[in-house]
């Protein structure tokens, strides 16, 4: 079975921090996904990358950049972190098979 | 733009007692339509995907439909384990592969 691993499930940060948010899949998948989840809204999608090095902005990206140097890691960067970033940030990546979902990471911006 | 609207927003159930939720759908050309369960405070976890009108797939209490238009996902006799979020979402194919979601149907089922 696909693994995909989110390194934190809670974290609280301070108005104007530097976040960063990691995520690790151990199939060699090529297709990897951001996706935050608010009450009312659903998942919305914030990146996703389809290669090393290769990007794409999804529905929500304003305020968020996002990394991926190695096939396996694909990190979320929110460059200077705001209240209205609080929420449940979701990872994914994509196998022939279909997608596999991180645990999250709840996020709190104070 | 890919649209999904599940229905009801919540559904509250008696231990053994079926029924249904709905996942409507509006995509240029359908790649792939998935249900997700959700348990509070967790990432979805995989339940189906359906890729075309007419097909069913089943999973011990649970099975699920798809039509051109919308897809259900039936609960047969339910247990209180079986309360979660429900999410559906659909792949309308390209070059990302990007899911999008439907707000889900919260479950509950009352022993």
């Amino acid at each position: 079975d696909v693994k995909v691993t989110q390194s934190s499930r809670y974290l609280v940060k301070r108005t104007g921090e530097k976040v960063f948010l990691e995520c690790v899949q151990d199939m060699d998948h090529e297709n990897m996904f951001w996706y935050r989840q608010d009450p009312g809204l659903g998942l919305r999608l914030i990146y996703f990358s389809y290669d090393v090095k290769m990007k794409e902005k999804g529905d929500i990206p304003e305020g968020y950049s996002v990394s991926r140097e190695k096939k396996e890691r694909f990190s979320l960067i929110l460059e200077s972190a705001s209240t209205n970033q609080t929420s449940m940030y979701l990872c994914a990546s994509r196998s022939y098979y279909g997608y596999t979902f991180g645990s999250g990471t709840r996020l709190t911006v104070v | 733009e890919d649209q999904v609207t599940q229905s009801p927003e919540a559904l509250r159930l008696q231990e053994g007692e079926s029924s249904s939720l709905n996942c409507s759908y509006t995509v240029s050309g359908l790649r792939g339509l998935f249900w997700y369960r959700q348990d509070p405070g967790k990432g979805p976890e995989f339940l189906f995907t359906l890729y075309s009108a007419g097909e069913e797939k089943e999973k011990e209490r649970l099975k699920a439909t798809l039509t051109k238009k919308e897809s259900f996902l039936h609960i047969t006799a339910p247990k209180p384990e079986d309360s979660a979020t429900y999410l559906c979402a659909v792949n309308s194919g390209g070059s990302n592969y990007k899911l999008t979601f439907g707000k889900g149907t919260l479950l509950t089922v009352n022993p």
